[in-house]
């Protein structure tokens, strides 16, 4: 497709569950980013991928959240033994380099029951 | 991650009339972006400033780089109903305003 593409558009799941969230990027891009956005709130950086640098994980919350990048391409967000907290729309984009504008993609709502 | 302070947090406002919005933050930036997000999307690049005093217009939408590097503003003349949205800042990367709701009565 043309732009980033995330699936799925909705889950949800039990507290204490794992989650996997997958991540298309624009074709060609190298750069690659995860945001959460709570409700009302502002988009919050998780975890950046550049090419085939170690990503930047700096903003993860806590050990649950972990992210890979597979080829250089698709990335999936994996939250192990979710909470009613990490409730929120977790939203990637991609960019054509560092610094690069970034384009979104529709994101993915989750929610924990 | 830090996050910008965006004001106002909601506007509402009659069709027709202008709108400005605000973010400012303690640390300087290189770059300041303004997004607009609809219900369900993901959001969507506006205008990106690159420089400070820089002052930028894509349509009815005009923003400026504050000179301090500290702030940014975005202003939206005689809005239209499609219009309504939330709208973010974004200073360097990663770090995101708080958002303003948009609602434009017709």
């Amino acid at each position: 497709g043309a732009g980033v593409s995330q699936s799925p558009s909705n889950k949800v799941t039990e507290k204490g569950k794992d989650v996997e969230l997958r991540c298309d990027p624009i074709s060609g891009h190298t750069a690659l980013y995860w945001y959460r956005q709570s409700l009302g709130q502002g988009l919050e950086f998780l975890i950046y991928f550049q090419g085939n640098s170690a990503p930047d994980k700096s903003g993860l919350p806590s050990d649950r959240f972990s992210a890979e990048r597979t080829g250089g391409s698709v990335s999936t967000l994996t939250i192990q033994r979710t909470q009613q907290e990490d409730s929120a729309v977790y939203l990637c984009a991609s960019s054509w380099r560092t610094s690069g504008l970034q384009f979104f993609g529709p994101g993915t709502r989750l929610t924990v029951l | 991650g830090q996050q910008l302070n965006q004001s106002p947090q909601s506007m509402f406002i009659q069709e027709g009339e202008d709108v400005s919005m605000n973010c400012t933050s303690s640390s300087i930036f290189n770059t300041w972006l303004w997004y607009k997000q609809d219900p369900g999307e993901g959001p969507v690049l506006l205008i990106a400033l690159y420089k400070a005093g820089e002052l930028t217009s894509n349509g009815r939408l005009t923003a400026q780089f504050g000179i301090t590097r500290k702030d940014s503003f975005l202003n939206i003349s005689a809005s239209i109903p499609s219009d309504v949205g939330i709208y973010f800042c974004e200073g360097n990367q990663f770090y995101f305003g708080t958002g303003t709701s948009l609602t434009v009565i017709p």
